[in-house]
Formats: C-alpha cells, structure tokens, sequence
C-alpha cells in the first residue's frame, strides 16, 4: 500500500520550454502533498506544500510564478515549471500523507534536463 | 528552525557486518517524530523506520534498529547483517508535532557501500 506515482521520470526540453510534472497517491487519499527539489548529491530541500482545494505554501525563496502548483484533488497533485531554463534542471520529488501524524510517501521523482 | 544533521557523508561496511549512521537534530519542541529514510541509485525514498518522541522504547523494523536518545538529541540508525540491497543514501528527518507538523527538515544525507 501506500504507492506514490510520479511521472514521467526524466524530461529533457529546451529552454523556455514550461514542464509539467504529476504526483499521483494510487492507493489512498492524500490530503497533503509535498514537492521537493534535491540537487546532486544533496538533500531534498522542500519547494511547497500543498493540500486539496487550497493554495500551495511556498518555502522562502522559492518563486510561486516560476513553480506552479496545483492539487486539485485528493489524489492528483502537479508541478509545472514555467518557461524553464537551465538553473532549473534538477530532481524533482513528490511526497504525499494521509494525514498529519502519518509517514510521507515519496514517488519516484523526475530527472528534468533543460537545454 | 529545526536542523537535523548527519556528520557522516560516507561509510563503508562488510557485508553481514553491522553499521551505525549518525544523526543530531536541534529543536525546542517535545513533541516530534523522526525518521530515517533510504534513498537507492533509483532515487525512490523509501521509509526505513521511524520514532515518535514520545516514545522511550527505540523502534525496530527487522534488521534495522535505532538508538534514540532525547536527551542528547541524537537519532543513529544501526543496521545489522548489512546487504548488498542496503547500499543507498541515507536520510535522517525531522518533523514537528506541534507546529507545521506537516513540514520534514531531512540531514544532508550519507552515502553507505556495502562491500562484499
């Protein structure tokens, strides 16, 4: 149980080009889900939180224009990176949770290469 | 802000021998959970354990046991009969219980090979 799936796994685009990326919960209902950047050989850093029907939480720093969240329903989470350039290639991982007191479950995550 | 942090960017065991990752963490808060989390060259996280604050026993799931000491604030992992399959990074999290629970700060990571 508890499977998160993210998709696709690996993007390469040119510059300029705007990315979507989905997080699934398959088995169970996310009430919140979480994105996250990780660099290589670095740990996650978190972008946003998001929960159903609501508006994203972004962290410091990170620009609500450029990372456009959207969780529409208890099972759909996505991610686009608007007009992206090459600063924005990197791995990008969902998460997603029951509720509050309970473990996040984390999707494969996705490669995005821009050229 | 919370900080978790894991001294240890890199460690080597034999396999079937048995290894301890480091972690220390700084809060304020009681009430918290942790959590160690695994991360394999497929990049899928992957829950290993986890701890609630509250609990003095430490948490073990099969060959994975931790050492979690409140005091000190400090939460190792320690994994005994090492397999080839245990090669992976290793995240140690924390999250509060009291406020923006929903949030995870995660260590910098340490790489562990596991030798045959």
């Amino acid at each position: 149980g508890a499977v998160v799936s993210q998709h696709p796994s690996r993007v390469i685009c040119k510059s300029g080009t705007s990315v979507k990326i989905e997080c699934r919960s398959l088995d169970f209902q996310a009430t919140t889900m979480f994105w996250y950047r990780q660099f290589p050989k670095q740990s996650l850093m978190l972008m946003a939180t998001s929960n159903e029907g609501s508006k994203a939480t972004y962290e410091q720093g990170v620009e609500k224009d450029k990372f456009l969240i959207n969780h529409a329903s208890l099972t759909l989470s996505t991610l686009t990176v608007t007009s992206a350039h090459p600063e924005d290639s990197s791995f990008y991982i969902c998460s997603a949770q029951t509720y509050s007191n309970q473990p996040q479950h984390f999707g494969d995550g996705t490669r995005l290469s821009i050229l | 802000a919370q900080t978790v942090t894991q001294s240890q960017p890199e460690m080597s065991v034999q396999e079937a021998e048995t290894v301890t990752l480091s972690c220390t963490y700084d809060t304020s808060e009681s009430d918290y959970y942790l959590f160690w989390y695994k991360q394999p060259p497929s990049r899928q996280m992957i829950l290993v354990i986890r701890q609630e604050a509250y609990k003095q026993q430490n948490a073990t799931e099969n060959r994975f046991s931790v050492n979690f000491q409140k005091a000190a604030k400090s939460f190792s992992l320690k994994i005994s009969d090492s397999q080839l399959g245990d090669a992976a990074m290793y995240f140690c999290a924390y999250r509060s219980g009291e406020y923006n629970f929903n949030k995870f700060y995660f260590g910098s990571g340490t790489k562990l090979n596991v030798k045959p």
